[in-house]
């Protein structure tokens, strides 16, 4: 079927660590692929997307580059800050969007 | 741009009661919306598509005359709980699409924190 996976957390990381968060997704075709972030008592907000293999989509200094063949989308981070703590989701999309369980990061000063 | 607003932010209703959830994209036209749920510590389950001007396209398992849709225009659709249950208490996350927009992007609200006492 179409879905996408998440590691499941919660991650609990030191400010200025390395962050990475996989995600992989199964669909029939190319979906385009989203990075969402949630945070507390907040709404959805599109952190990056990739429309076609091999895309890097960028944001704040989140990464995620769309492997096809690997079917995968991982969210890294070079140096996380306290203000990244926040659920993340994973998305896939061929008109609807499907999302994955969320992960929720927690950053220790 | 791209702006989606949802009210009220908060309700508290009774049990038997109904409420209306609105949400508004402010600065584009959305012949697409979508309503989410979302469970503590858990991911968005779809509810339903509207489409401006028909109805409501529903997810298997959501009850149609239980969430009433209706997408009256391009920058409005509202969602309302009838008949309001205690199990009804959730995260209600709006969104919608851009007619404009060649991808399939969905812009979302900041949700509504429903509980039903």
């Amino acid at each position: 079927g179409n879905s996408v996976t998440q590691m499941e957390g919660p991650v609990t990381l030191s400010e200025e660590a390395f962050l990475t968060i996989n995600c992989t997704y199964t669909a029939t075709g190319y979906p385009s692929l989203f990075w969402y972030v949630q945070y507390p008592g907040e709404g959805l907000q599109l952190l990056l997307k990739a429309t076609k293999a091999d895309d890097k989509g960028s944001n704040k200094g989140f990464e995620a580059t769309y492997r096809k063949e690997t079917t995968s989308f991982h969210l890294e981070k070079g140096s996380v800050q306290v203000s990244d703590s926040a659920v993340y989701f994973c998305a896939r999309s061929q008109g609807n969007l499907i999302f994955g369980k969320g992960t929720k990061l927690s950053v220790k000063p | 741009g791209a702006v989606v607003s949802q009210h009220p932010s908060r309700v508290i209703c009774k049990s038997g009661t109904s409420v209306k959830i609105e949400c508004r994209s402010l600065d584009f036209q959305a012949t697409t919306m979508f309503w989410y749920r979302q469970f503590p510590k858990q991911s968005l389950m779809l509810m339903a598509t509207s489409n401006e001007g028909s109805k409501a396209t529903y997810e298997q398992g959501v009850e149609k005359d239980k969430f009433l849709i209706n997408h009256a225009s391009l920058t409005l659709s509202t969602l309302t709980v009838t008949s309001a249950h205690p199990e009804d208490s959730s995260f209600y996350i709006c969104s919608a699409r851009d007619r404009r927009a060649a991808s399939y992007e969905q812009y979302f609200g900041p949700g509504t924190r429903l509980t039903v006492t």
